[in-house]
């Protein structure tokens, strides 16, 4: 069955530019989450979605970040005025429920490289 | 303030022996740990779940356990074979409301044949 997607895989923008980031969950999933992974680090929590609503954001650096999931399914990550900082793997993840511990399965990421 | 700490240097093995990677925590009342392995440009897959009430849990050549006193928790891949090789993530679950992780930095493993 098909995982995961993200598109794009890569990404390069210039600095100040606008940026939007795809995500398409497992069918069926309701919770999805968006993580950011800079080189040699683990994942950061930045935002996740309990249907269509944004049931914690806590995790977003600044109000240039700002997603959206408007029908409960493919989920967009937008970045304003990019900043050269912003340049990581961004990675979408679904699971089944919101409930603690449900496995989450996670796309191959968006590379973004602001120049 | 939270911190989940992983060896950041690199583990090497030889084939066929027990890898064994540490996860320590602080500041954290985890309900839940989990176990993933990150390939190169690729996503994270989970691997093993284990609960805060859960001493030990086994999964075919994988082994965790969770000491919450010591806070802390051990991966173990016996037997271990090349295509293993991979960063391994450690994450908790269960400090705020909802099921978001908190991941360790990873370790990346090296399994020499």
């Amino acid at each position: 069955g098909a995982g995961v997607s993200q598109t794009p895989s890569n990404k390069v923008t210039e600095k100040g530019k606008y940026v939007e980031l795809r995500c398409d969950p497992i069918s069926g999933h309701t919770a999805l989450y968006w993580y950011r992974q800079s080189l040699g680090q683990g994942p950061e929590f930045l935002i996740y979605f309990q249907g269509t609503g944004a049931a914690d954001d806590s995790g977003l650096p600044n109000d240039r970040f700002f997603a959206v999931r408007p029908e409960g399914s493919v989920s967009t990550l937008k970045i304003q005025r990019t900043e050269r900082g912003d340049s990581a793997v961004y990675l979408c993840a679904s699971s089944l429920t919101e409930l603690w511990g449900d496995e989450q399965f996670f796309g191959p990421g968006t590379r973004l490289t602001v120049l | 303030s939270q911190k989940i700490e992983q060896n950041s240097e690199a583990l090497n093995i030889q084939e066929g022996k027990t890898a064994t990677l540490t996860c320590n925590y602080t500041n954290y009342s985890p309900a839940y740990l989990q176990w993933y392995r990150q390939d190169p440009g690729r996503g994270p897959v989970f691997l093993l779940l284990i609960r805060e009430n859960e001493k030990e849990k086994r999964k075919e050549r994988l082994k965790v356990t969770f000491d919450t006193t010591l806070k802390q928790s051990l991966f173990h891949i016996t037997a271990s074979q090349p295509a293993d090789s991979a960063t391994y993530l450690c994450a908790l679950v269960g400090n705020n409301a909802g099921n978001m992780l908190t991941f360790g930095g990873g370790t990346r493993l090296m399994v020499k044949p």
